[in-house]
């Protein structure tokens, strides 16, 4: 069966640091793969999407960037952390078009 | 582009009663519509979803949703709360990026509180 893994779990970061999230699928190939942020009392913002390796999609400006080096890895990154991108950053995956998406666990970031 | 509105940012029902979650969508094609359910702290986990054919869907749970063209809604709805039902539930909808990809459109999520 497939599964989706995401860590760290949680991270605490001061502002300017840089970040590395990372997300990886199991049990299945040449998955779409998403980022997603989750802001209190906000839903969930998508970020980023992968149709395949080196294809990234941004939907926001931001001060993030994702990366997709292999078939099922997923990174996000940030050079220098901003108060703002404190949040609950969710991976998912799907087996494309309109299949369901598949969420991790996710990762509580705070930054100080 | 496709959008969904979920109506009700908190919803309070008492053990045994019925729970109703709205969510109504905009869309210029035939949606694919879902609904999901996140536990505090975890990662969100998929109820059912509607793409074509039957209106009626049933998902995990107990719990089902009816799609309504003519009112634009996918409410969810469990004919008997459960205390382990309170959770943030999320309805969302498919939609075409560039790239030919697809990703999800979120509503901004209903918290549902169970109370004895």
């Amino acid at each position: 069966s497939q599964t989706i893994h995401q860590w760290p779990a949680t991270l605490v970061q001061p502002v300017g640091s840089p970040l590395s999230l990372e997300c990886t699928v199991e049990g299945t190939s040449n998955p779409n793969l998403y980022w997603y942020r989750q802001a209190a009392g906000r839903g969930l913002q998508l970020l980023f999407y992968s149709v395949g390796i080196g294809q990234i999609s941004s939907e926001v400006p931001q001060n993030l960037s994702a990366s997709r080096p292999q078939d099922r890895q997923f990174i996000l990154s940030s050079k220098k952390l901003l108060l703002s991108d404190s949040g609950f950053y969710l991976c998912a995956w799907n087996g494309g078009g309109n299949q369901p998406q598949h969420f991790g666990d996710g990762t509580r970031l705070s930054i100080l | 582009a496709q959008s969904v509105t979920q109506l009700g940012s908190h919803v309070s029902v008492s053990e045994g009663a019925l729970v109703l979650l709205r969510c109504n969508y905009s869309s210029s094609v035939p949606p694919y519509l879902f609904w999901y359910v996140q536990y505090p702290n975890q990662g969100l986990q998929l109820l059912l979803k509607y793409t074509t054919g039957a209106t009626l869907v049933k998902g995990i749970n107990g719990f089902e949703a009816e799609f309504k063209k003519s009112e634009t809604s996918f409410h969810l709805t469990k004919p008997s709360a459960h205390m382990s039902d309170a959770a943030e539930y999320f309805c969302a909808v498919s939609s075409l990026r560039a790239n030919s990809g697809y990703a999800l459109n979120f509503g901004k999520g209903t918290s549902l509180l169970v109370t004895p």
